[in-house]
């Protein structure tokens, strides 16, 4: 099982360019998450999906838009990027509900951008 | 707004020396907690969870940390360091009135080991 893996690992781009991140799981988990991770900022949730076809907004929206398509994979857009997106990306997937493995959020290794 | 709080950006602890790292969560009722340990250029791995029952919880790698309901806090700590442990640890709150979909993070602190 690879578990939760992010597509590209690294990508520089220039300002005004658009770019898609693809996190994929294999762990048939339903929620999938999107984070960006800044120095002395910790992890801000950027959006996040409940399910197939659902998306919804978290903290830190704008300027990303997301899809998902299929249950195992979580899309993340910049359509123009600006130097401020400027962070390292984290997806995340968890099993909802109470039982003691879930609620636990899996990460994927991150993928570093860099707008120029 | 729920919100966590880490008052230590960086800690130094020597090898073998003992280990707390101080977390405290705004939230009106018991919350989800957690504590997750990023090694640099690595994702985030989950060290343990309180989610109800006995206030102190262990985890992997020999951390255990405390649920203190009348501090509003969730220390971890680790009574022997290793040099392995030196990384980035994460604090996080879920509220339970998000049906646990969402996860707050603390800002993080720094280990660093010293031989």
């Amino acid at each position: 099982n690879a578990g939760v893996t992010q597509t590209p690992k690294f990508r520089v781009l220039k300002t005004g360019q658009s770019m898609t991140l693809l996190c994929a799981q294999d762990m048939n988990h339903e929620y999938m998450y999107w984070y960006r991770q800044d120095p002395g900022m910790g992890l801000r949730l950027i959006h996040y999906s409940v399910g197939e076809g659902t998306t919804a907004k978290g903290e830190v929206p704008d300027g990303y838009n997301v899809s998902r398509l299929k249950k195992q994979n979580f899309l993340l857009g910049l359509e123009s990027a600006a130097p401020s997106q400027t962070s390292v990306y984290f997806c995340a997937t968890m099993i909802p509900g109470l039982a003691d493995i879930k609620n636990e959020q899996f990460f994927g290794p991150g993928t570093r951008l860099t707008v120029l | 707004a729920q919100s966590v709080t880490q008052p230590d950006i960086h800690i130094t602890v020597s090898e073998g020396a003992s280990l707390e790292l101080r977390c405290n969560y705004s939230y009106g009722a018991t919350p989800y907690l957690f504590w997750y340990v990023q090694s640099p250029g690595q994702g985030l791995q989950l060290l343990l969870k309180y989610f109800s029952g006995d206030t102190l919880v262990q985890g992997i790698k020999g951390f255990e940390a405390e649920f203190k309901r009348s501090q509003s806090s969730f220390n971890l700590r680790k009574p022997s360091v290793h040099w392995s442990d030196a990384a980035e640890y994460f604090c996080a709150v879920g509220p339970m009135n998000t049906g646990f979909q969402k996860l707050v993070f603390g800002t993080g602190t720094r280990l660093l080991v010293s031989p």
